[in-house]
Parts: C-alpha cells; sequence; structure tokens
C-alpha cells in the first residue's frame, strides 16, 4: 500500500457526460501528478500540482482539467467525454515536487474509466 | 515528443537465471531516470531514480545502471524468483529551463519467470 488513495475505483459512464476523480496523496506530499493509461499505450503524463499550484503540464487535453485543494487533495475533472478517454487514471505523489523529476513518485491504486 | 525505449518488450525467463533489459531515452537536458515494477492489478511501485552518469543502484536482487551520455539504463534481476514476474517500466525526466517535467514513461519490459 503506497499511502496514495483514489475513488472511485472503477466508474461508468455515457459519452458527453462529466466526472471528477479524487486524489488524496501520501501524509505529508505536496506534490500530485496525474497520469493515463489507455490501452495500447504507456502512462501518459497529464499535470502535475504542487502545494495547490500547477507545476507542469503535459498532454492533457483541454477538456480536462484538474485542481489542488489547501489539503492537498486533488480532483480531475473529464468533460464532454468520449469512448477514447475510457482508460485507467492513476494519481501519484511525491514528497516536494519543486525538483520533481528527481522526487520518487508513489502510485495509488488508479480508477477505470468506462465510456459508453 | 520525448521517446523512451525499452527493449524487450517481453521476456520469459527460468526460475534461477539471471536477466537482465534496456532503457533508451533522449541524451540531452537529462534529469532523472526512473524504474518502476507494475504488478498485475496493482500500481506501480518504486525501484530506483537514478540522476548521475555512471550511477549504480541496488534493491536485494535488483541493481540499475545509468549512462547518461549514451542515454540508456540496464535493470538487472539476479536469480530470477517467481514473484519477480511484472512489468518493469522506466521513465525519463528533463530539464526544460523552469524545472523538471512530468515523467515520459515506456512501454515496459514485460517479465514472466517460469518455475
Amino acid at each position: 500500500d503506497s499511502g496514495v488513495t483514489q475513488t472511485p475505483k472503477h466508474l461508468i459512464t455515457a459519452t458527453g457526460q462529466r466526472v471528477t476523480l479524487r486524489c488524496s496523496p501520501r501524509s505529508g506530499d505536496l506534490s500530485v501528478y496525474w497520469y493515463q493509461q489507455s490501452l495500447d499505450q504507456g502512462l501518459q503524463f497529464l499535470i502535475q500540482y504542487y502545494n495547490g499550484e500547477e507545476r507542469a503540464k503535459g498532454n492533457i487535453l483541454e477538456r480536462f482539467s484538474a485542481q489542488q485543494f489547501p489539503d492537498l487533495h486533488s480532483e480531475l475533472n473529464l468533460s464532454s467525454l468520449e469512448l477514447g478517454d475510457s482508460a485507467l487514471y492513476f494519481c501519484a505523489s511525491s514528497a516536494s515536487g519543486g525538483e520533481g523529476g528527481t522526487d520518487t513518485q508513489y502510485f495509488g491504486p488508479g480508477t477505470r474509466l468506462t465510456v459508453l | 515528443i520525448l521517446n523512451v525505449e525499452q527493449s524487450p518488450q517481453s521476456l520469459h525467463v527460468q526460475e534461477g537465471d539471471s536477466t537482465n533489459f534496456t532503457c533508451s531515452f533522449p541524451s540531452s537536458n537529462f534529469y532523472a531516470l526512473h524504474w518502476y515494477r507494475w504488478e498485475t492489478a496493482k500500481s506501480p511501485e518504486a525501484l530506483f531514480v537514478m540522476t548521475l552518469n555512471g550511477d549504480e543502484k541496488k534493491k536485494g536482487r535488483i541493481s540499475a545502471t545509468l549512462n547518461t551520455k549514451e542515454g540508456y539504463s540496464y535493470l538487472y534481476i539476479k536469480g530470477s524468483q517467481p514473484e519477480d514476474s511484472a512489468t518493469y517500466l522506466c521513465a525519463f525526466s528533463m530539464y526544460s529551463g523552469g524545472g523538471a517535467d512530468g515523467l515520459t514513461f515506456g512501454k515496459g519490459t514485460h517479465l514472466i519467470i517460469q518455475p
């Protein structure tokens, strides 16, 4: 158990809908990262937040947004969902993130999103 | 677009044998190289973070080396055991002026240890 929690574990929804995925980092970790794992794709970095502020951005679609709250939990919002958004979404956390590339990242169990 | 290549894609090894696999990454603006182990139905588990050329890290029977000048890292498993069966991912971060970007992952080497 990494100490990172994600809810829900599974989510099934329809095209055009909007969903919110939630992540609580390990106690004391300031950075949260979101990744997407689609079929036949490697883990794709979406976005990083550090102590409430956006720190780095990857291949995140404009239909997706994220935020990190004062208690350091994070939410990933996915809107106008398409079939191709079906994937496993992971959250990871690390202690700092000011130099995020060198921090060990601890992954949560993931949320499996299915868009029908 | 950064490319992180891992080879081989999959590997079958007899229990007790040693094995190794490769991660290739861009050598310019290197920041860090991460190795993860990902077992089925679990989340990726961090093995090593390596930053310096010539770095060698070890955790039990698993070790890794890093060559930043030529852009590759090797992961070694000595005396493979069935519990080593997993997908091994490497991930690369690059310095981009304002700090490091997020990790770019390879597609992994799927290792199966046969008893």
